[in-house]
């Protein structure tokens, strides 16, 4: 059991190109999320997954695609990159019918914009 | 809005020193509770959570967090400091968003310095 696994764990991009950050749980879970983490920010959430086939804006979307491709995969696209999208990125998983809001958390992608 | 505060960006303690770091949070109903650990280059671990029952809870690797909401207040502790302690601490506050589906929202974090 893996639990949720990211790829990749670093990448350097230039500014206006484009990647898709993967990740994937094997835990049977039906909502999905991806964060990215600044300094002194915390956490910030960019998109979700109540469920397969759904996905939906966070507190901070712009720039950034989401595809929710079964129920394990959900992978974020930046299709023109730029510095300010310079971050931790981490995909977390929720286990379903549970109350208390708990996430998964995968080992995170480190992501430079120049 | 929900939101949660932890004051302390940055904390130092020496090791087998006691620690305490401060979480508030801002949420009208009964509050879900969490923090976790970040060690460097690592994901997120939960270390406890709260969201009913006893205000005073057990977590891994010796950490206890107590619940007050006179206070507002979620404060993680730790009697005896380990050197493996030193990470980034971050408490978060679980959120119904756009429905039934549940997001948490994190405070900006706390970097602990354990010196030998």
């Amino acid at each position: 059991n893996a639990g949720v696994t990211q790829t990749p764990k670093f990448q350097v991009l230039k500014t206006g190109q484009s990647m898709t950050l993967q990740c994937a749980q094997d835990m049977n879970h039906n909502s999905m999320y991806w964060y990215r983490q600044d300094p002194g920010m915390g956490l910030r959430l960019i998109y979700y997954s109540a469920s397969e086939g759904t996905t939906d804006k966070g507190e901070v979307p712009n720039g950034y695609n989401v595809s929710r491709l079964n129920k394990r995969e959900f992978s974020l696209r930046l299709e023109s990159a730029a510095p300010s999208q310079t971050s931790v990125y981490f995909c977390a998983s929720r286990p379903p019918g549970t109350g208390d809001y708990e996430q998964y958390f995968g080992p995170g992608t480190r992501l430079t914009v120049t | 809005a929900q939101s949660v505060t932890q004051p302390d960006i940055h904390i130092t303690v020496s090791e087998g020193a006691s620690l305490e770091l401060r979480c508030n949070y801002s949420y009208g109903a009964t509050p879900y509770l969490f923090w976790y650990v970040q060690s460097p280059g690592q994901g997120l671990q939960l270390l406890l959570k709260y969201f009913s029952g006893d205000t005073l809870v057990q977590g891994i690797k010796g950490f206890e967090a107590e619940f007050k909401r006179s206070q507002s207040s979620f404060n993680l502790r730790k009697p005896s400091v380990h050197w493996s302690d030193a990470a980034e601490y971050f408490c978060a506050v679980g959120a119904r968003f756009k429905g039934n589906t549940g997001k948490l929202i994190f405070g900006q974090g706390t970097t602990l310095q354990v010196k030998p």
